[in-house]
């Protein structure tokens, strides 16, 4: 299959550590923010989602946190596995406007 | 389990050519969306549709691209003419109500422009 983030930032980390996969976001009226997980040659996958009311939300082994005074959203994945290993991108919504953006995503590599 | 589908899943043309993607998303899903995805970035949305009107296409470069839903259910891309910087992948996607539900994504078309 094609390779998805040539260039993309990496963050490597060993089977069984946690991740910790951050993002900054552009636009202060944003209300809904999503992870995604791409792997290659396959569509992004939804993994968590977080409303601008809110500043944490957890699921099974990952977390989102979202800082709107920075603007600053982070995907944590507890216990990496290598099924984990994949581009992740962070995107943003805004309701009044219906713009969907995603960032320029991350490449997580998880060692053996 | 539902998933969106498209075709054709790998398309290569020479420039000026005219291309069209097909989109079918999950039934029932009010919303649906049209991407760009260049190799080492993230999605760009081109158009987003509501049932069948178009509520965002600010990023679709309206000269040479379009894209209907004519029905509300299916979708069609169209680039007439094709030029070079058009190679890419198209993905497809659905919600069920609008941009704050889950998106659902289909496997993509990759676009070769010669």
């Amino acid at each position: 299959g094609e390779s998805v983030g040539l260039h993309l930032p990496t963050l490597s980390v060993q089977e069984g550590d946690n991740s910790i996969i951050n993002c900054a976001y552009s636009n202060s009226a944003s209300d809904y923010f999503i992870w995604y997980k791409q792997e290659s040659g396959k569509g992004p996958q939804f993994i968590i989602d977080i409303r601008s009311n809110m500043d944490k939300r957890q699921g099974q082994r990952v977390t989102v946190l979202l800082n709107k005074t920075v603007k600053h959203l982070s995907l944590q994945i507890a216990a990496t596995q290598p099924g984990d290993s994949a581009v992740y991108f962070c995107a943003e919504y805004t309701s009044g406007t219906y713009k969907y953006i995603f960032g320029t995503g991350t490449r997580l590599k998880v060692l053996a | 389990e539902a998933e969106v589908a498209q075709s054709p899943r790998y398309k290569i043309t020479e420039k000026s050519q005219a291309v069209a993607f097909w989109c079918d998303p999950i039934s029932g899903h009010a919303t649906l969306y049209w991407y760009r995805q260049i190799l080492g970035q993230g999605p760009e949305l081109l158009v987003q549709f509501q049932d069948e009107s178009v509520v965002d296409d600010s990023q679709l470069p309206k000269d040479r691209f379009s894209a209907e839903r004519l029905k509300g259910v299916d979708s069609t891309l169209k680039i007439q003419p094709a030029e070079l910087g058009d190679s890419a992948m198209y993905l497809c996607a659905s919600s069920k109500r609008d941009g704050t539900d889950t998106q659902y994504f289909g496997p993509g078309t990759r676009l070769t422009v010669l």
